[in-house]
């Protein structure tokens, strides 16, 4: 069974750009979930999918960020315009049910210079 | 809001040493997870406790709860290089938000 995988592994942009980061989840994985973890400091969560539907997008730092999931496959995760403050680690987690374990991907790596 | 704490930040040590990684948290819990991470890969799950004084162990590794104290941690059994990574712990909070601690940089000297 493939794991959860991100695209791409890493990104460098400028301030004021936008990225794309994409996740595809393990299949039959309703439930998906975004996490970042920014200057070595602990991952937080940003937003949790049931299927195509977000659930909890409490953690959202900002509506610089939008997430998508485009019939509750994969998810896309869009920063525009990219700050400074944005660089980090953006993780995909996903799992059967809520109450199951999260899998989670490799991350993403975001450089925004 | 619940809040976890995970100390050190950072541990090397000699290859046969024990230690321990601790992780403590703020508000009741009904699962903690240990998670390795070597760079550029995924977090992978470690051990998963659900109780009380629950107690797992695998390999060079065991991971210990209790719910009174708030309290698990990550002990370390005569360590090996390959060890070497860094660990999380995670806290459930609800039923899917993961709450986790800073994350230990564990380095393994030879």
């Amino acid at each position: 069974e493939a794991g959860v995988t991100q695209f791409p592994s890493h990104s460098v942009i400028e301030k004021g750009q936008t990225v794309t980061l994409r996740c595809d989840p393990i299949s039959g994985h309703d439930n998906l979930y975004w996490y970042r973890r920014v200057m070595g400091k602990e991952i937080k969560f940003l937003l949790h999918f049931v299927k195509e539907s977000k659930q909890d997008e409490s953690g959202m730092p900002n509506n610089r960020f939008l997430a998508e999931r485009t019939g509750g496959t994969y998810s896309t995760l869009k920063v525009q315009p990219a700050e400074l403050e944005d660089s980090g680690v953006y993780f995909c987690a996903s799992s059967r049910d809520r109450v199951d374990e999260q899998y989670f991907g490799p991350g993403t790596r975001l450089t925004v210079t | 809001e619940l809040k976890v704490e995970q100390n050190p930040l950072f541990l090397s040590m000699q290859e046969g040493k024990n230690y321990t990684i601790y992780c403590n948290y703020s508000t009741t819990s009904d699962r903690l997870y240990w998670y390795r991470q070597d760079p550029g890969k995924s977090l992978e799950s470690l051990f998963v406790l659900l109780s009380n004084g629950a107690v797992k162990q695998e390999g060079r590794l065991m991971a210990s709860l209790d719910t009174k104290a708030r309290l698990s941690t990550l002990h370390i059994t005569a360590a090996v290089h390959d060890l070497s990574a860094t660990y999380f712990c995670a806290v459930e909070e609800g039923t899917y938000k993961y709450i986790f601690g800073t994350g230990t940089r564990l380095k393994v000297l030879a």
